[in-house]
């Protein structure tokens, strides 16, 4: 089990916004950070910190965070933004470990 | 350009050990941790543990410690994940990736490797 919680599956019509929520204890304390994974690929960081976006990375993306829930918000979903999406912190032990959450199937339908 | 390279695939027989490796350029190899990531097929990700290039300190994850061991060797800014008394269930794609800290509580990890398929068959 993950001590990061996040929806198996989530689908959003093209050109429509869709958020994708993360929830743990570590995240009253620590940032979420949120990566993209397509089939075969390797994840790619998309948020980072408060609300950070890599080099590269569409500003249709965005992190928000409240309590112990962080989301990712993609304002005007395109078919390419269709693939898994993880989020990682800390973890609660106080070590410093880190953990993902178990992933969201993001379908662009 | 800044990219991890890791080593081809490997396949293993059950109980034996394993060794990835994954080469740094295009930056300077001590200045960020190095983690290690496994994904076993259709699964989510699973946090491994991570070293300090630097220092050569580590830190492993509960389910690892034991089986797990992170080392470098900074004359070719490379790093190396073994694993040892492999099963089954170890069959994954193994990454490396780089932790960058940016202050008030946020990491992240910013550049990854291709991956490294470790299959684990009798």
């Amino acid at each position: 089990s993950s001590e990061l919680t996040q929806d198996p599956a989530v689908s959003v019509a093209l050109g429509q916004t869709v958020r994708i929520t993360c929830q743990g204890d570590s995240l009253r304390s620590y940032y979420a950070s949120w990566y993209q994974q397509k089939p075969g690929q390797a994840p790619v960081l998309v948020i980072y910190g408060k609300n950070n976006r890599p080099s590269g990375i569409p500003d249709r993306f965005s992190g928000s965070s409240s309590g112990n829930t962080a989301s990712l918000t993609i304002t005007g979903a395109q078919a390419e933004d269709e693939a898994d999406y993880y989020c990682n912190s800390r973890d609660s032990s106080g070590n410093p470990h880190w953990v993902f959450g178990g992933g969201t199937k993001l379908t662009v339908l | 350009q800044v990219q991890l390279v890791q080593s081809g695939a490997e396949v293993k027989k059950p109980g034996a050990s394993v060794k990835v490796s994954c080469k740094a350029s295009g930056y300077t190899f001590t200045s960020y941790d190095i983690n290690w990531v496994r994904q076993a097929t259709g699964q989510g990700l699973e946090w491994m543990g991570w070293m300090n290039p630097n220092s050569g300190n580590t830190g492993y994850a509960q389910k690892f410690q034991g089986r797990v061991t992170m080392t470098r060797n900074t004359s070719i800014s490379t790093a190396y994940m073994e694993l040892s008394s492999l099963r089954s269930e170890d069959t994954a794609v193994y990454y490396c990736a780089t932790r960058h800290y940016y202050g008030s509580g946020s990491d992240a990890f910013d550049i990854w490797g291709q991956g490294t398929m470790v299959t684990v068959s009798s």
